[in-house]
């Protein structure tokens, strides 16, 4: 079955103890990116991959870091996490960039987030 | 103005009525605009994509593209209360020497038995 998926999909951590989020898809897909989602704010994206190796900041990159060593996994990290990233986040994928294609972007089912 | 706009809803209709939802964009060069359904707690999933004026159906959905008024918009026949969900506009922007891809903050639907 075609997917992306997420682990964990909640989590409950404190300030500043590092945390990676992992994201998988099996679609052989280019293009990946993280989102999160906010009441108010809506989906906003904090960094995508055009590729391996090859990452780009989003709108909303600060405190965050991701790397693409494999075509299929796109982990995001946060070496100290703050309350003010405990929000709804989504990984997505497709064939390639959304920006400038017609691509579908799959989503994970997401990962809920809680800083205390 | 914000680049892609939604009224935020509720929307509320009864069962078997048509749901109208509506999305304005600020930028004229935009070419793909895209429609996502997202139930409460659940990823995004992609219901309908327009590129060319007009309308365009797939079962009981039609988007409706106006890149002269800049406007997309998404027709639910049949609403049906498995409708209920909030709708996400999607709409590609020229931003700078890209495209971005900006999103609506999204319609909330209440499809009513």
């Amino acid at each position: 079955e075609a997917q992306v998926t997420q682990n964990p999909r909640y989590l409950i951590t404190v300030t500043g103890k590092k945390l990676t989020v992992t994201c998988s898809q099996n679609m052989n897909h280019e293009y990946m990116s993280w989102y999160r989602q906010d009441p108010g704010l809506g989906l906003r994206q904090i960094y995508y991959s055009m590729n391996v190796e090859v990452t780009d900041k989003g709108d909303v990159p600060e405190g965050y870091k991701v790397s693409r060593k494999e075509k299929r996994n796109f982990p995001l990290i946060l070496e100290s996490p703050s309350p003010n990233q405990t929000s709804l986040y989504f990984c997505a994928s497709s064939l390639s960039s959304p920006q400038g294609s017609r691509d579908t972007q799959y989503f994970g089912p997401g990962t809920r987030l809680t800083v205390l | 103005q914000k680049e892609v706009e939604q009224n935020s809803g509720p929307l509320s209709v009864p069962e078997g009525a048509i749901a109208s939802l509506n999305c304005t964009y600020s930028d004229r060069g935009s070419q793909s605009f895209f429609w996502y359904r997202q139930y409460s707690g659940k990823s995004p999933e992609l219901i309908m994509s327009i590129y060319s004026n007009g309308d365009k159906e797939d079962g009981r959905f039609t988007a409706q593209l106006n890149k002269a008024s800049q406007y997309v918009s998404l027709l639910i026949r049949d609403s049906q209360p498995s409708d209920s969900a909030t709708y996400l506009c999607a709409v590609n922007i020229n931003a700078g020497n890209n495209r971005k891809l900006i999103w609506g903050l999204g319609t909330s639907l209440a499809v009513n038995p």
